[in-house]
């Protein structure tokens, strides 16, 4: 079965940049797309088709892929951006996947 | 506004079967790809099922957990898409959302435990 692979964990002081890398053999033939989520709430879509912002998403999150990495930038953190972050892609079939989310904590 | 709302989540007994709703206002569903997402308490999103719009051919595909027992399908005259569960196992207990990946719904609880 198809893998994206994401960090557990990533801690940043607010103002830094945060970085939060996906892993995955396929991405260099398939959109990569990123969700943040907060505790009892639904998924929030904030970058897809790798580098485009949904509006209504601050500019301070964007996204970037190379290769089999994709990336997914928080420049300039913010208190309120402590989150699950998940990203999600697609096999080579176009079966749909995510991967195990990243834990944004913001110090 | 787009706004997709699921009902239909509750207690099942494993073997047992439900039916997941999702309405949208403010979209044609017809014409949207959507899907079926779910989340196990505490951990991460897995997709579950896709139907493709209409315009593009209205196909039909599934995760490989839950082939050959959940089906999905789209009532175009009343905007809502289905999601039919059967042969429920207790690894199926999840919030299950009905979602574009730009829109979500608020999600529904499924429970499957004796």
């Amino acid at each position: 079965s198809y893998e994206l692979t994401q960090p557990p964990s990533v801690a940043v002081s607010p103002g830094q940049t945060a970085r939060i890398t996906c892993s995955g053999d396929a991405l260099p033939n398939q959109y990569t797309y990123w969700y943040q989520q907060k505790p009892g709430q639904a998924p929030l879509l904030v970058i897809y088709r790798d580098t485009e912002r949904p509006s209504g998403i601050p500019e301070r999150f964007s996204g970037s892929s190379s290769g089999t990495i994709a990336t997914l930038t928080i420049s300039g953190v913010q208190a309120e951006d402590d989150a699950d972050y998940y990203c999600q892609s697609a096999d080579t079939t176009d079966s749909i996947f995510f991967g195990g989310g990243t834990k944004l904590t913001v110090l | 506004e787009v706004q997709l709302v699921e009902s239909g989540g509750g207690l099942v007994k494993p073997g047992g079967s439900l039916r997941l709703s999702c309405t949208g206002t403010g979209v044609s569903l017809s014409n949207v790809w959507m899907s079926w997402v779910r989340q196990a308490p505490g951990k991460g999103l897995e997709w579950v099922a896709r139907i493709i719009s209409r315009p593009d051919g209205g196909a039909r595909d599934y995760a490989a957990p839950v082939k050959g027992r959940f089906s999905a399908w789209r009532d175009d005259s009343k905007n809502t898409l289905y999601l039919q569960m059967n042969s429920l196992k207790t690894e199926d207990t999840a919030v299950y959302y009905c979602t574009s990946f730009f829109n979500w719904g608020q999600g529904a609880l499924v429970t499957v435990s004796s």
